[in-house]
């Protein structure tokens, strides 16, 4: 079946707009989590939604970011008042949700330049 | 806080030699660990992962890797490389009971042919 897609692949903006940055996950996948890959960093973890449970918010830098999944599936990742610091990569990943053999699978990531 | 070590952030092999990559982990409680590769143009990819029972595990494409709970490491291995393992790999943690992963920084793997 399909992977985990995630639109656009690259988004250039001007420092103080807002960005929305989306992601598909696999059907039926009930765990997603959104990662950010900063230059010559590892994957920082951003926010993880499991099913119809609270998101766990702990990996966002800062109140600018907030992110949504409607209907357990599609999730937007949002940026208000970009920063150049918020330029990255942005990497969305799905997973079955919570069992003992849980694996991530990695859409191709969103690049995002704030000019 | 828990996080994922990995001290090699490039390296520079011919083919034919072997690869060891290391990555150490701080977290005292149950843990998952995986190995991701991600090779140029594409995505991050499972590589191979632990979760239980035997400490040494096969991956995919000849890789390996050692969970040592006493020294909190599980070292990548591989006893020859192929130019087509030039890629970007990484280490990553699972706490068992959160399902909240931990990765590394990464470590850039250039086999010259």
């Amino acid at each position: 079946g399909a992977g985990v897609s995630q639109s656009p692949s690259n988004k250039v903006t001007e420092k103080g707009k807002d960005v929305e940055l989306r992601c598909d996950p696999i059907s039926g996948h009930t765990a997603l989590y959104w990662y950010r890959q900063s230059l010559g960093q590892g994957l920082e973890f951003l926010i993880y939604f499991q099913g119809n449970s609270a998101p766990d918010k702990s990996g966002l830098p800062s109140d600018r970011f907030s992110a949504e999944r409607t209907g357990g599936s599609v999730s937007t990742l949002t940026i208000q008042r970009t920063q150049q610091e918020d330029s990255a990569v942005y990497l969305c990943a799905s997973s079955w949700g919570g069992g003992l053999g849980e694996t991530q699978y990695f859409g191709p990531g969103t690049r995002l330049l704030v000019l | 806080a828990q996080s994922v070590s990995q001290h090699n952030h490039h390296v520079i092999l011919s083919e034919a030699a072997s690869l060891e990559l290391g990555c150490n982990y701080s977290y005292g409680g149950t843990v998952n660990l995986f190995w991701y590769v991600q090779y140029p143009g594409q995505h991050l990819q499972l590589l191979l992962k632990y979760f239980s029972g035997d400490p040494l595990v096969k991956g995919i494409k000849g890789f390996e890797a050692e969970f040592i709970k006493s020294k909190f490491s599980f070292n990548l291995r591989k006893p020859s490389v192929q130019w087509s393992d030039t890629a970007e790999y990484f280490c990553a943690l699972r706490q068992v009971n959160f399902n909240k992963f931990y990765f590394g920084s990464g470590t850039k793997l250039n086999v010259k042919p």
